[in-house]
């Protein structure tokens, strides 16, 4: 099967700007999340969608980050204004709805490296 | 409140010799436990739940519930094993939302 694809892998704005990633989760996985990890930290949970509707986005800083899922298919997240502790990874992960009603694990994207100047 | 905490961020080891890289969780109730891996240059995946009890690579993860741990153990660690780990325990039972840790990165030297 092919793989989570996630644009672009590389990015570089100045702060204020603002910024796009896109996501597009292995066929047929129901949940997709979107993860931003630190140097030297762990992947920190952004949002959670399942199909269309959003599960948990208890820590997404919304003055600043959106993020759409709207045929809950491919997704997008948004940062503006930029702020240059807002440099780090984007990964976006999806994952399958087990037979008991439970997500299976995740699968991982290539990430989007951001770096904010 | 949820957390896991991986203390060594740095594990450097010579290749044959044990590893085990610790994992705590504070969570309410029993969660589902995971180690992830990520080898240089590729992406994050798993690497193996606590409920399949199966080893994969030669790594296993005993979970303790009287001491909330999770570690990851490999009798002979082989160069090809240097990469980092994260432990990621999620709540069991409806919406998977795994935290992960900090992450170790093992060293297997020659």
């Amino acid at each position: 099967e092919a793989g989570v694809a996630q644009s672009p892998r590389y990015k570089i704005i100045e702060k204020r700007q603002s910024v796009a990633f896109w996501c597009n989760p292995i066929s047929g996985h129901a949940t997709l999340y979107w993860y931003q990890q630190i140097l030297g930290q762990g992947p920190k949970l952004l949002i959670q969608f399942q199909n269309n509707g959003v599960v948990d986005d208890s820590q997404l800083p919304k003055d600043r980050f959106s993020a759409e899922r709207l045929k809950g298919v491919d997704s997008t997240l948004k940062i503006q204004p930029a702020k240059l502790e807002d440099s780090a990874v984007y990964l976006c992960a999806s994952s399958s709805i087990r037979d008991d009603g439970n997500n299976s694990p995740l699968h991982f994207g290539n990430g989007t490296r951001l770096t904010v100047t | 409140a949820q957390r896991v905490t991986q203390p060594e961020k740095l594990l450097s080891v010579f290749k044959g010799a044990p590893v085990e890289l610790k994992c705590n969780y504070s969570y309410s109730g029993s969660p589902e436990l995971f180690w992830y891996v990520q080898y240089s240059r590729q992406r994050l995946q798993l690497l193996l739940r606590h409920i399949s009890r199966e080893s994969i690579k030669g790594f296993t993860a005993d979970l303790n519930k009287g001491e909330t741990s999770f570690h990851l153990k490999k009798p002979f660690a082989q160069e090809e094993d240097s990469a980092m780990y994260y432990c990621a325990p999620s709540p069991s039972g409806g919406s998977y939302i795994p935290t992960f840790g900090r992450g170790t990165s093992l060293i297997v030297h020659p």
